[in-house]
């Protein structure tokens, strides 16, 4: 089955800094979206993104569908951006969302 | 709904008893998905409900996983004869059509003990 990997699987960050979270998958996803799982377990969905480059507010995200990867960007990151962070891809004809292994955040004060 | 509404929230059951989890989707959203997702893990895709096409059940792990969605609206997800690895949070999912976005409700948290 199609593979959708994240990196850095860990990432520790003192507020105020910036960071890149990326998401390759092993073979064509269609509709590319980016999730926050807050510690309370809820996803969040915070980027519907195909293609092209999406911002909204301290974050944006890139999608290049043709060469398989996507990059979630976070800037001037606040305690409130831990969490897990999920891409996910839909495959099978649209039919399965299929999740990435997730990037676990946690920012310090 | 403005939102995914899953119920219960919490669910402890004993090893053994059957159990139903509800998703209550978004107003018009024909696409609803189940998905698990064990202590620590990423979300384990279970079964997936298109308006009246046959449901995509690929992701159940045994026969005694089951689910329904009655008038294309709500959500059924069945569990029989609950065993202790079944613990996990069961997230359900909707979106307006296939393969576009889609939104999660707030999960229910299954205890078997």
């Amino acid at each position: 089955g199609i593979q959708v990997e994240q990196s850095p699987p860990d990432l520790i960050l003192q507020e105020g800094a910036n960071s890149t979270l990326r998401c390759n998958f092993s073979d064509s996803v269609n509709n590319l979206q980016w999730f926050h799982q807050n510690p309370w377990g809820q996803l969040i969905n915070l980027f519907y993104i195909p293609s092209g480059t999406k911002q909204n507010g301290r974050l944006s995200a890139t999608t290049v569908a043709t060469e398989r990867y996507s990059l979630l960007y976070i800037s001037s990151s606040q305690t409130t951006d831990s969490g897990v962070y999920f891409c996910a891809g839909f495959t099978g004809g649209g039919n399965k969302l299929t999740f990435g292994t997730g990037t676990q955040l946690k920012v310090e004060l | 709904g403005a939102g995914v509404s899953q119920s219960p929230s919490n669910k402890v059951t004993e090893k053994g008893k059957d159990v139903e989890l509800r998703c209550d989707p978004i107003s018009g959203h024909t696409a609803l998905y189940w998905y698990r997702q064990s202590l620590g893990q990423g979300l384990e895709f279970l079964i997936y409900f298109q308006g009246n096409s046959a449901p995509d059940k690929s992701g159940l792990p045994s026969d005694r996983f089951s689910a329904e969605r009655t008038g294309g609206s709500v959500s059924t997800l069945t569990i029989q004869r609950t065993q202790q690895e079944d613990s996990a949070v069961y997230l359900c999912a909707t979106s307006y059509g296939q393969g576009t976005e889609a939104f999660f409700g707030q999960g229910t948290r299954l205890t078997v003990v």
